[in-house]
């Protein structure tokens, strides 16, 4: 089945620790974006890549790293977790605006 | 930058019809999406609007006004399982393929 793939599921992280945040699309999207969603709240853009071996900084890009090694994969980093990271992130792909994003289902990160 | 306000929650009766309205300030617009995200759940996409005007989808509908910097989803005809958030997004020329999204909006159908 086409779609996005993000694991873990979810995940209690120490703070100060580091973790990365897998996600992996088979539809040969160029596109993809991972954004957070904090509780009763919209979706906030950390980082995006427009195409294999670029990257570019949202709109809360701070703590977070990623990397765009070919098309499919797109892991999040973070360096050293904090608990203001405690949120559920959301990795997407998009094949053209008309077309909207795919979303994965989402990691729910807990930072104690 | 681009900022977008919608209402925080709606209720509405199994069978009637609901608008969900969006309004948005953004310096180079280029078009509204909608999503839907039941509880728990991923968003999906539902509609997308470049061009003023409605576009139809089966039960649900959406409108842009370009002049206004508003929108609007239409569902008609409510159903128990539309019960959920609905989230507007708006893409810009500076922000091109980036989507800016509301907070969105809770659905609560009641039978």
């Amino acid at each position: 089945i086409a779609g996005i793939t993000q694991a873990p599921t979810s995940q209690i992280l120490a703070a100060g620790r580091r973790m990365t945040l897998r996600c992996t699309q088979d539809m040969r999207h160029n596109a993809m974006y991972w954004y957070r969603q904090d509780l009763g709240l919209g979706l906030r853009l950390i980082h995006y890549s427009n195409t294999a071996g670029t990257t570019g900084k949202g709109e809360v890009p701070d703590g977070y790293s990623v990397s765009r090694a070919n098309t499919d994969d797109f892991p999040l980093t973070l360096a050293s977790a904090v608990p203001s990271q405690t949120s559920v992130y959301f990795c997407a792909s998009s094949g053209g605006l008309w077309n909207g994003y795919t979303f994965g289902s989402g990691t729910r990160l807990t930072v104690v | 930058g681009q900022s977008l306000e919608q209402p925080s929650e709606v209720t509405a009766v199994e069978g009637a019809i609901v608008q969900i309205n969006c309004t948005y300030q953004t310096s180079g617009f280029y078009g509204l999406s909608w999503y839907q995200q039941h509880d728990g759940g991923a968003p999906t996409f539902l509609s997308y609007n470049a061009l003023d005007g409605l576009e139809e989808t089966g039960r649900f509908s959406s409108f842009l006004s370009r002049s206004d910097s508003y929108g609007y989803l239409l569902l008609q005809e409510l159903q128990m399982k539309d019960s959920a958030s609905y989230f507007c997004a708006v893409e810009d020329r500076t922000n091109a393929g980036k989507s800016t999204f509301g907070d969105g909006t809770t659905l609560t159908v009641k039978p």
